[in-house]
């Protein structure tokens, strides 16, 4: 049973490149959501989507970043013409169908994003 | 006004003693609390849940809800070396079409010193 899969773990991108990021959810989990952690800070809310939804982009940057979940195939958080200032951990996590109240996130594992 | 806080730390106990985690919360309809761990460089992982007022154990951990007081507690006993990291709190505030997005403390660091 695996869990949140997000490739790649690590990539390196020069100033102005696009970066993708990849998630695919736990079997049964159909809501994901992106975060971002810089060293030493807490984690930063971006989307929440469900398949084919976007349910929340509060903490999207207005530009520059954009995140989707297609009905077949992973999440991708994408930023195009990355900056210096991008460059953090990214972590993704999904939430069951169903359940209630009483589910939680399970976490991948992150992309670190270096931009050099 | 934050909605989850929680005091950064670092929380400093020695080995063997009990280490008391708090967080509090601005939401009085927040339905479900979670505690997470996260080691440095590492992803959160999920501890504890709790969603009725009281205790819940789980082996060394218990989480405690006070609803009337907003706040839910950690209390980690027999405290290890391996226990040091970084603990999240995360609230659900059970609102509207966004019911599952958990709203996030900022952490508390934890140091166990053996």
């Amino acid at each position: 049973n695996a869990g949140v899969m997000q490739n790649p773990r690590h990539l390196v991108r020069r100033r102005g490149q696009e970066a993708r990021l990849r998630c695919s959810p736990m079997k049964g989990h159909s809501h994901v959501y992106w975060y971002r952690q810089l060293p030493e800070e807490g984690l930063k809310f971006m989307v929440y989507l469900q398949k084919e939804n976007i349910i929340d982009e509060s903490g999207m940057p207005k530009e520059r970043f954009s995140a989707e979940f297609p009905k077949e195939g992973p999440s991708i958080l994408r930023i195009q013409q990355v900056v210096r200032g991008d460059s953090a951990a990214y972590f993704c996590a999904s939430s069951p169908t169903s359940g209630g109240v009483s589910y939680g996130y399970t976490f991948g594992s992150g992309t670190r994003l270096t931009v050099v | 006004q934050k909605e989850v806080e929680q005091n950064s730390g670092p929380l400093s106990v020695p080995e063997g003693a009990i280490a008391s985690l708090n967080c509090t919360y601005s939401d009085r309809g927040s339905q479900s609390f979670f505690w997470y761990r996260q080691y440095s460089g590492k992803s959160p992982e999920l501890i504890m849940f709790i969603y009725s007022n009281g205790d819940k154990e789980d082996g060394r951990f218990t989480a405690q809800l006070n609803k009337a007081s907003q706040y839910v507690s950690l209390l980690i006993r027999d405290s290890q070396p391996s226990d040091s990291a970084t603990y999240l709190c995360a609230v659900n505030i059970g609102r509207g079409g966004n019911n599952r997005k958990l709203i996030w403390g900022l952490g508390t660091s934890l140091a166990v010193n053996p």
